[in-house]
């Protein structure tokens, strides 16, 4: 089953405003991370927070985790079109990482 | 520095048909390694990983089989495809090592089209 549930599935904002997308999750983690994938492209590490950090902030990106809620949320300030893509949440629970559990994104477009 | 090299970039093949997709890493060694599917709008399947040479684990049971005949190479293969093996194939690395906080490096996939 999967672990990491992102939420909205789709999310339509206009340049200049900011997104916000949520990712929910099952078990205890070691670190949550969030991923993008450019349309038909391999995905790409955007920022990782560990189960004891709280926020992390990677320019206009903002993360919060709450592990009591597992629950994490992605913030993206002054989006720009560039910013459309597939966003996704992986949990990382495993020993040394040998695996991760990715949600199934939230697709973002973002309207000139 | 790191790069990841996965190829096809796209594959048709007829149902049937044997498969093998290469995956190989540059700039690390001794990296976990796997193989994942995303089949269209939707999050990503973990088909297989690895820890070492020879070392495979499979997620899922299915039509795929997976090896590392190398540190650095990772092989997705069929001995005969099905329709539902169709969708973008994704290999990934990442660092190994005492420190879990890694993340994951991925190729640019390969879309397989089984018809």
């Amino acid at each position: 089953s999967q672990q990491g549930e992102e939420d909205p599935q789709a999310l339509s904002i206009q340049e200049g405003e900011n997104a916000t997308m949520n990712c929910s999750y099952k078990t205890s983690i070691n670190n949550l991370q969030w991923y993008r994938q450019n349309s038909g492209r391999g995905l790409v590490h955007l920022i990782l927070i560990r189960s004891n950090e709280r926020e992390k902030h990677s320019g206009r990106l903002r993360v919060t985790l709450d592990t009591s809620k597992k629950s994490s949320s992605l913030l993206i300030t002054a989006s720009r079109a560039a910013d459309t893509a597939s966003y996704f949440c992986a949990t990382d629970a495993g020993n040394y990482g040998q695996n991760f559990v990715f949600g199934p994104g939230t697709r973002l477009s973002v309207l000139p | 520095s790191q790069t990841i090299h996965q190829w096809p970039a796209t594959l048709v093949q007829p149902v049937g048909s044997p498969l093998s997709l290469e995956c190989t890493v540059e700039g690390t060694s001794n990296p976990n390694l796997y193989w994942y599917r995303q089949a269209a709008g939707r999050g990503l399947q973990l088909l297989f990983y690895s820890v070492g040479i020879g070392q495979i684990s499979s997620e899922v049971p299915q039509n795929l089989s997976a090896s590392r005949p190398q540190d650095r190479q990772f092989i997705l293969s069929s001995k005969k495809l099905l329709l539902s093996d169709s969708g973008f194939y994704l290999c990934a690395w990442k660092g190994r090592g005492a420190r879990n906080n890694s993340p994951l490096h991925f190729g640019n996939g390969t879309r397989l089209t089984v018809t």
